[in-house]
């Protein structure tokens, strides 16, 4: 099994339609992130949670929640999707160490607003 | 306002020759720097990365330079392979945050 499982891989939806992306891990790390990826734009941080009591807004979070249900679970969540919300996202994890700073990425949902 | 940038979306090499990227970035507060490589339908894994106080961090093929006065850092690969296609990020972090910033990504085509 992967370290990080993100569900579903492709997912369609319409306009105004609620929708929620999941996220689930086996590394044992607190930190777990949701990024887009957008062409020309890179990765962009939505939302961050350090703990299951600790959550934040990343730097492009409006029309987005989530949700950190247990150490191992992060969920995102789109409350009324829109076209311009059509993009790969991603969640990560880390250990939060600086030296290592690395994260591990789960394989990404394709999500497309119709 | 973009923090760390790759100005180069695309670069094309031949196999067996060097492959640089290129990436600079803005804020003096950035103390780490790291480099991720993505395959389609995957997400992205790191590959290499470099504290503030070196210049040089070398693992087998790759080779990534920091210039901190210039804020700018390349990731060499040599020589570069087929399976070196893909897209590559750079990232960088600092005390003052707990989370990387991400650039815009590069695709590298080495070619046979």
């Amino acid at each position: 099994d992967a370290d990080v499982t993100q569900t579903p891989r492709n997912r369609i939806t319409k306009t105004g339609k609620r929708i929620m992306l999941e996220c689930s891990q086996t590394k044992g790390h607190d930190r777990m992130y949701w990024y887009r990826q957008d062409p020309g734009l890179g990765l962009r941080l939505i939302y961050y949670s350090f703990d299951v009591k600790d959550i934040n807004k990343g730097e492009i979070s409006d029309g987005y929640s989530v949700s950190r249900q247990a150490q191992a679970k992060f969920s995102l969540s789109l409350e009324s999707a829109i076209p311009n919300q059509t993009a790969l996202y991603f969640c990560a994890t880390s250990d939060g160490d600086r030296v290592t700073y690395g994260y591990t990425f789960g394989s990404g949902t394709r999500l497309t607003v119709v | 306002d973009q923090q760390v940038k790759q100005n180069s979306p695309s670069l094309s090499v031949q196999e067996g020759r060097i492959s640089i990227l290129n990436c600079d970035y803005t804020n003096s507060m950035f103390d780490y720097f790291l480099w991720y490589k993505k395959y389609p339908a995957e997400g992205p894994t790191f590959l290499i990365s470099i504290s503030s106080i070196k210049d040089k961090n070398e693992d087998g093929r790759f080779t990534v330079f920091l210039n901190k006065s210039a804020k700018h850092l390349s990731l060499h690969i040599v020589p570069s392979q087929p399976g070196d296609s893909a897209v590559y990020f750079c990232a960088a972090s600092g005390a003052f945050t707990d989370k990387l910033i991400f650039g815009t990504g590069t695709r590298l085509q080495v070619f046979p």
